[in-house]
């Protein structure tokens, strides 16, 4: 079945932990992403990979970190230095420069 | 200013009408634009996708781009109570520059369409 997996779909972290979300896709996308969103503020990026081990930072990278050693997998580290990481997190892939992405079910993370 | 901006609504229709969402851009590198569709608790799914000036039509579902105004559109005919959702437009530079393969997304219109 192919498509973009992310788990877990609910994560509770108490404040100080740092807390890795999964995304793993079978497309053969090279191209993946990851996104924030709030109520309201639509999908802020956060980090972005045209190939393998090379990403860039988005526009809310603070307090985040990723890594792209596999083409299949971007997982998305949540760190301690992250003020107000309650958010749903939705990780994207796309073929290429010229085509279109597509989402995950999201991640929605909770702060307790 | 914010690289694009959408009009935010919400925006509250009768079922049949027609919808107008809009977004502007700032940053003439934006070559290829997508319109997104979110349901509550759920990842986008897409709508439409082009990189020309013009219209695309499939289905009851329009996009509309011109370039010179920086300016994108989706129409929605015949609205329906299950086009009830948060829409997105996304914007893609072309090749080469700062901005390569940076995917950006306006804030989201919420559409309500009642019976």
């Amino acid at each position: 079945d192919g498509g973009i997996t992310q788990s877990p779909k609910y994560l509770f972290r108490k404040e100080g932990q740092n807390v890795t979300l999964s995304c793993e896709q079978n497309l053969n996308h090279d191209a993946m992403y990851w996104y924030r969103q709030d109520p309201g503020q639509g999908l802020r990026l956060i980090y972005y990979s045209q190939i393998v081990n090379d990403f860039q930072k988005g526009d809310i990278a603070e307090g985040y970190s990723v890594s792209r050693e596999k083409k299949e997998s971007f997982p998305l580290t949540v760190t301690s230095a992250q003020k107000n990481p309650t958010a749903f997190y939705l990780c994207a892939t796309a073929g290429g420069w010229y085509t279109e992405a597509f989402f995950g079910q999201g991640t929605r993370l909770t702060v307790v | 200013q914010k690289e694009v901006e959408q009009d935010p609504g919400p925006l509250s229709v009768p079922e049949g009408a027609i919808v107008s969402l809009n977004c502007t851009y700032s940053n003439s590198a934006f070559q290829y634009f997508m319109w997104y569709r979110q349901y509550s608790r759920k990842g986008p799914e897409l709508l439409m996708y082009t990189y020309s000036s013009g219209n695309k039509e499939d289905g009851r579902f329009t996009a509309q781009v011109d370039k010179s105004s920086k300016y994108i559109s989706l129409f929605i005919r015949d609205s329906q109570p299950s086009d009830s959702a948060n829409y997105l437009c996304a914007m893609r530079a072309n090749a080469g520059g700062t901005s390569y393969g940076k995917l950006t997304f306006g804030q989201g219109t919420i559409l309500t369409v009642h019976p």
